[in-house]
């Protein structure tokens, strides 16, 4: 499984703009990019998957370039709420998975007012 | 729809004790994998289970032992504690073979402390 580095930590205000950038220099060709979100005391939760491009849904975005070598969590807007830990996981999806999903250390991001 | 459940949630136990956990999938689910996670660090595998057998083994030993039910319940086992083995012990559900299989749902965890 590739490995992934990403920010210790991350600071924003309220409202504004939050992209998480992550490196996996080794991402293999059947790959995805999976980012999860964990609060305080709770299990992390899927945020988004993607394997190339722009990946959008309700809650952020995943732009990865055409080489796939990073990725960028973006999260419009955020609020207080979002104050959590983000993790960035790379491995195989759907057939060959065996769902061993390898966490890092993850970016804490602090939203402040 | 239930997510996924654990039991108990918080739990103190003393060194060499052993300690059983709980966890019920999500409806619809049948694979069930656990996971350690230590303050201040990403969860770490331990194993996974599906059809009641052990599917995938993380890097734990065999003091870490698990078992999963026919209704795809699962339990953690966890013998000998030590110290060491203090954390929030995660259980998360899957389908198998399902699309987006590496979206897996976690469960609030389980906060175990050993003295």
């Amino acid at each position: 499984l590739a490995k992934t580095t990403q920010p210790i930590s991350m600071d924003s205000y309220e409202g504004q703009e939050v992209n998480i950038t992550c490196s996996h220099n080794n991402i293999a060709t059947n790959d995805y990019i999976t980012w999860y979100q964990q609060f305080p005391s709770q299990g992390p939760r899927f945020i988004i998957q993607g394997y190339k491009t722009k990946v959008t849904n309700e809650v952020a975005s995943l732009f990865i370039p055409a080489d796939r070598k990073s990725s960028t969590l973006s999260l419009p807007r955020v609020s207080l709420s979002d104050t959590a830990v983000y993790y960035c996981l790379v491995g195989p999806s759907i057939s060959g998975n065996t769902g061993k999903l390898i966490f890092g250390q993850g970016t804490t991001l602090q939203v402040k007012p | 729809d239930a997510g996924v459940t654990q039991s108990p949630t918080h739990l103190i136990k003393t060194r060499g004790q052993q300690v059983t956990l709980r966890c019920s999938p999500k409806s619809g689910h049948d694979t069930v994998s656990w996971y350690q996670q230590a303050l201040g660090q990403g969860p770490q595998f331990i194993f996974q289970y599906y059809e009641e057998e052990e599917r995938q083994r993380g890097n734990f030993p065999d003091r870490f032992s698990g078992h999963q039910y026919p209704n795809y319940s699962s339990e953690l086992n966890v013998n000998a504690l030590l110290l060491g083995d203090s954390a929030l012990y995660l259980c998360a559900s899957s389908l198998a073979g399902g699309l987006g299989s590496y979206e897996q749902y976690f469960g609030p965890g389980t906060r175990l402390t050993v003295t």
